[in-house]
């Protein structure tokens, strides 16, 4: 099947501790992205990677990390820097300026 | 940067109603975006129309770029097109999209 996929689905996390998010693509997207939305709220644009091994803060990268070391994955790590984790997190890949396809999401929870 | 309005923010229907959905932007795009967001949270695509008409089933959408406005149509309303709706642009010499805040519809039986 073609598409994203991330995992978890849902991720439960102690404060205090680092989580990674799992998106990989196989639509051949040069560029990547992640969003993290808030009950009742927009999507807000995280981190972005335009080509492997490079990317860019997007409007709330605090608390956040990212790589691009292939160009199907493009893991996030939300770290215990990120004073409010709890969110849906949602990937997406493009082909430069072109239509974006978002993959299923991931819940975190902080206990 | 780009702002994105969209209009109105809570639209409650009945089943076998029409509805429009508007989304307003304040520069000139090169590409705009319609999405359903479905209650699991998963966006579907709707249509990628930076300018003109496009239809699909019971949904259409129409974007005039010169007057920076798109405009999503819903005919005959089912249970099933509840959710959120989104409306994204991606600015000329831009790298990302830009969302608007959403339209939320919830379609009666």
């Amino acid at each position: 099947d073609g598409g994203i996929t991330q995992s978890p689905k849902y991720l439960f996390r102690k404060e205090g501790q680092n989580v990674t998010l799992s998106c990989e693509q196989n639509l051949n997207h040069d560029a990547m992205y992640w969003y993290r939305q808030d009950p009742g709220q927009g999507l807000r644009l995280i981190y972005y990677s335009q080509i492997v091994n490079d990317f860019q803060k997007g409007d709330i990268a605090e608390g956040y990390s990212v790589s691009r070391e292939k160009k199907e994955s493009f893991p996030l790590t939300v770290t215990s820097a990120q004073k409010n984790p709890t969110a849906f997190y949602l990937c997406a890949s493009a082909s430069k300026a072109d239509t974006q396809y978002f993959g299923p999401g991931t819940r975190l929870t902080v206990l | 940067g780009i702002q994105v309005e969209q209009s109105p923010p809570d639209l409650i229907l009945q089943e076998g109603a029409n509805s429009t959905l508007r989304c307003n932007f304040s520069d000139s795009v090169n590409n705009l975006q319609w999405f359903h967001q479905n209650p699991w949270g998963q966006l579907i695509n709707l249509f990628y129309i930076p300018s003109g008409t496009k239809q699909n089933g019971r949904l259409s959408a129409t974007t005039v770029a010169t007057e920076r406005y798109s405009l999503l149509y819903i005919s005959s309303s089912q249970t099933t097109d509840s959710g959120v709706y989104f409306c994204a642009v991606w600015v000329t010499s831009g790298s990302r999209l830009t969302f608007g805040e959403g339209t939320q519809l919830t379609v009666n039986p």
